[in-house]
């Protein structure tokens, strides 16, 4: 069965240096997502890609977040620096085109930052 | 008031119980309507979705809608140990994004 990719699964930094999170979308999905999910409380969208283009993100900090889908596939997401609140799981998800319902979820990376 | 609540629990129940997980909103806009499951440490992982009002059934698991009251249920039946996760409800309307609420923490007792 097809499944997202993520990594690393776990991530410690200290507060401000610069942390990057890889996702692997299931191929042959053209939309991938970013989400932050806070313990205790339900993820939240960071950005939204539709093949290499940013569709969505209204709700990254773009003073310190990043994210990239070059070639319209995988994509990474950066924190630079980091900050103690970004502490939380990041989980990347994809969908196929026109089925935003149906996203399927990786793993996600925990970020603690000292 | 957020666009989505929900009992963060915990719930406790015994192996074999109904269980039922409940979501209500207030954006009257939302046209569907999600049940993920996370597990401890894994990514949220789609149960179901149901459009618009209605019942949808799926093994042991049952989602209702009730839009008139923007109230969302699913239910579970003959609940199993391994059922033990958390429950996410979720919605969206149109291309917005999907809005979570904070999931319901389930504990089925063997």
């Amino acid at each position: 069965e097809a499944e997202v990719a993520q990594s690393p699964r776990y991530k410690i930094t200290e507060k401000s240096q610069a942390v990057a999170f890889w996702c692997d979308p299931i191929s042959g999905h053209a939309t991938l997502y970013w989400y932050r999910q806070i313990l205790g409380q339900g993820p939240e969208l960071l950005v939204q890609f539709q093949d290499e283009s940013v569709v969505d993100d209204s709700q990254l900090p773009k003073d310190r977040f990043s994210a990239e889908r070059l070639k319209g596939v995988d994509s990474t997401l950066k924190i630079q620096p980091a900050e103690l609140g970004d502490s939380a799981m990041y989980l990347c998800a994809s969908s196929l085109s026109g089925g935003p319902y149906e996203q399927y979820f990786g793993p996600g990376t925990r970020l603690t930052v000292t | 008031q957020k666009e989505v609540e929900q009992d963060p629990g915990p719930l406790s129940v015994p192996e074999g119980a109904i269980v039922s997980l409940n979501c209500t909103y207030s954006n009257s806009a939302f046209q569907y309507f999600m049940w993920y499951r996370q597990y401890s440490r894994k990514g949220p992982e789609l149960l179901m979705y149901t459009y618009s009002s209605g019942n949808k059934e799926d093994g042991r698991f049952t989602a209702q809608v009730d839009k008139s009251s923007k109230y969302i249920s699913l239910f579970i039946r003959d609940s199993q140990p391994s059922d033990s996760a958390t429950y996410l409800c979720a919605m969206i309307s149109g291309n917005t994004p999907l809005v979570f609420g904070k999931g319901t923490r389930l504990s089925v007792i063997a």
